[in-house]
């Protein structure tokens, strides 16, 4: 596609339900980073993909917290047993050169 | 450890007005930096970047000033305008991908028509 799409752009689960959220990446891109921004706030490193490398796990909030990168391009982020406190917009990025990234427009995370 | 610090936090500007955002770092190892700007609702968007190699980088009424000695880079919003209300990102990265890519804490504008 023309951009990072990400999906699904607006997710309203229960408490204690586990949620996928998925990012499409530019095609070609070697680098994929996920970020979360709560209402207001600042981006908070999540988890970065560079090629075939291992992933930098370092920003992950709990073990509640994965993702994989699937063949190099999708990925997914999978939060279990959600917390409300993981409510926020999740923001997908990819980049061919590091620095030079693309944004998604969000998945807004709503946990009740 | 915040591997960007931003300021600042947020900014209110008259129209016509020149808006000024700081960044510094510690990593010598970043070599690009780059400005993200957000509107609400919407991802983060790149705006404009600068490489080391180079004290200034100008792109229409955006500028960035960078002083590589002192480890700060800064954006001018020249003649502001209110469609330049926007959350403003810097961030800052190594080419080689070695690095990850870090962004300062954000400055929330408002420029006041």
């Amino acid at each position: 596609g023309a951009g990072v799409s990400q999906s699904p752009s607006n997710k309203v689960t229960e408490k204690g339900k586990d949620v996928e959220l998925r990012c499409d990446p530019i095609s070609g891109h070697t680098a994929l980073y996920w970020y979360r921004q709560s209402l207001g706030q600042g981006l908070e490193f999540l988890i970065y993909f560079q090629g075939n490398s291992a992933p930098d796990k370092s920003g992950l909030p709990s073990d509640r917290f994965s993702a994989e990168r699937t063949g190099g391009s999708v990925s997914t982020l999978t939060i279990q047993r959600t917390q409300q406190e993981d409510s926020a917009v999740y923001l997908c990025a990819s980049s061919y050169r590091n620095g030079l990234a693309f944004f998604g427009q969000g998945t807004r995370l709503t946990v009740v | 450890q915040q591997q960007v610090k931003q300021s600042p936090q947020s900014l209110i500007v008259q129209k016509g007005g020149i808006s000024i955002i700081n960044c510094a770092y510690e990593n010598t190892a970043f070599d690009y930096f780059p400005w993200y700007q957000q509107f609400p609702g919407k991802g983060p968007a790149l705006l404009i970047a600068i490489r080391p190699d180079v004290s200034e980088k100008k792109e229409g009424r955006f500028t960035i000033s960078f002083n590589k000695s002192a480890k700060q880079f800064s954006l001018h919003i020249m003649d502001s305008q209110p469609g330049d209300s926007a959350t403003y990102f810097c961030a800052a990265s190594d080419q080689t991908g070695a690095n990850n890519l870090f962004f300062g804490t954000g400055t929330r504008l408002t420029v006041i028509p």
